[in-house]
């Protein structure tokens, strides 16, 4: 998965609780990016990181946020999770120069 | 609004035979366009990409073509094989937010 993972790979939680998915990378790349998978949708950007602190809002951005302290790692908070929350979270990496993603594994994330 | 879409939400081709996956977008100013694969359990793995300034880009079995008249994106494989058996995605690029449109299932016949 090109030096990205996601932390944790799996998660069950309850409605109203907070719940931070982490993202980390090894390849120093510049450009950081959230989705959320749902049948029916394909991948919807919620928020992307264009360097250290900062970050710009996607499609789907309302009832979540992210932080970017360094450039290793863009976590996303559910600040109160919902179970329209409920999907698979995917993370991607982009170099500067190039349009190229690479994904991280994913997490699953329900919430009952 | 607009958006990246697909024509065909799952696609049966026969193996051997050349699959064609379309796409149509609706964003003018998009300058920049990616195929994505994904297989089962796995996140989307780059297939090809191609620059708004371009009609036609080639890879290895795979071929994309844009027709930025009628804002259209294909994807071709040539001699489709069961490891092609996957969901395809178009993406673009609009102001370094990457978009997708909602997949394409591609199925192989025996």
């Amino acid at each position: 998965d090109a030096g990205i993972t996601q932390s944790p790979r799996h998660k069950v939680t309850e409605t109203g609780t907070p719940v931070t998915l982490r993202c980390h990378q090894t390849e120093n790349h510049r450009y950081m990016y959230w989705y959320r998978q749902d049948p029916g949708h394909g991948l919807r950007l919620i928020h992307y990181s264009y360097g250290v602190k900062d970050t710009d809002k996607g499609e789907v951005s309302d009832g979540y946020s992210v932080s970017r302290s360094k450039t290793e790692d863009f976590l996303l908070t559910l600040e109160s999770a919902t179970s329209s929350q409920t999907s698979v979270y995917f993370c991607a990496i982009r170099d500067r120069e190039s349009y190229e993603q690479y994904f991280g594994p994913g997490t699953r994330l329900t919430v009952t | 609004g607009e958006s990246v879409g697909l024509h065909l939400p799952t696609l049966s081709v026969q193996e051997g035979d050349n699959s064609i996956i379309n796409c149509a977008y609706s964003n003018s100013a998009s300058d920049y366009f990616i195929w994505y694969k994904q297989e089962s359990g796995k996140g989307p793995q780059f297939i090809i990409d191609i620059r708004s300034n371009m009609d036609k880009r080639q890879g290895q079995r795979v071929t994309v073509l844009l027709n930025k008249t009628v804002k259209h994106l294909s994807l071709q494989i040539a001699a489709t094989q069961p490891g092609d058996s996957a969901v395809y995605f178009c993406a673009e690029n609009r102001d370094d937010k990457i978009i997708f449109g909602k997949g394409t299932r591609l199925h192989i016949l025996p």
